[in-house]
């Protein structure tokens, strides 16, 4: 199970937000990697991976995005949010069964 | 550059089946895993199967286990995946994407409803 928190968030533009995943195991991978990855699905379209195995961004992702954590406690930051991101956020685990998180749905005030 | 293109969905009655295709081009297919994802209605996202670059290592979600098939031909730069016994909880838009979600496709729309 991957809990995230908030379910939703309501940011004015240039101010920082935050959104937390806490798997219900560990997500370390016998190869010692930790495989907790990040998605932004916009309006209409298609998730995008924003970040991989933690805190690695995906070539083209803006730097404002960043990942952080470990065990069983990882979080997803925007230094700035812009109005181009919103939409709903995943976190996803894949050690064993692969999973979602329920989603936070972001907005901009 | 990478593209992913779903074909398949339809309407189909609950019990019956579908085989979705996925298409992909920009990049060396066969040397990636790929992967099935799926969303309902206004729900969140569901990981449906991956399979391995040669088709070695695959899996399913509990959810479809014993009902849906993954397959790819690497010849064609083609995932699969073979549906049955279909339900109305199977109703999603069904994505293909490259191994964790490095590339998306547009998804297909699968609807169970007699």
């Amino acid at each position: 199970v991957m809990t995230q928190a908030p379910l939703s968030l309501s940011v004015t533009p240039g101010q920082p937000a935050s959104i937390s995943c806490k798997p219900s195991q560990s997500l370390v991978y016998s190869d010692g990697r930790t495989y907790l990855f990040w998605y932004l699905q916009k309006p209409g379209q298609p998730p995008q991976l924003l970040i991989y195995e933690v805190s690695n961004r995906l070539s083209g992702v803006p730097d404002r995005f960043s990942g952080s954590g470990s065990g069983t406690n990882f979080t997803l930051k925007i230094s700035r949010v812009e109005a181009e991101d919103v939409g709903v956020y995943y976190c996803m685990q894949s050690i064993g069964p692969v999973t979602f998180g329920q989603g936070t749905r972001l907005e901009i005030k | 550059q990478m593209q992913l293109v779903e074909s398949g969905g339809g309407l189909v009655k609950p019990g019956g089946s579908l085989r979705l295709s996925c298409t992909a081009s920009g990049f060396r297919f066969s040397d990636y895993y790929m992967s099935w994802v799926r969303q309902a209605p206004g729900k969140g996202l569901e990981w449906v199967s991956y399979i391995s670059d040669t088709g070695y290592h695959i899996y399913y979600a509990d959810s479809v286990k014993g009902r849906f098939t993954v397959s790819r031909d690497n010849a064609k730069n083609s995932l699969f995946l073979q549906m049955n016994s279909l339900g109305a909880e199977d109703t999603a838009l069904y994505y293909c994407a490259l191994q964790w979600g490095d590339s998306w496709g547009q998804g297909t729309l699968v609807t169970v409803s007699s």
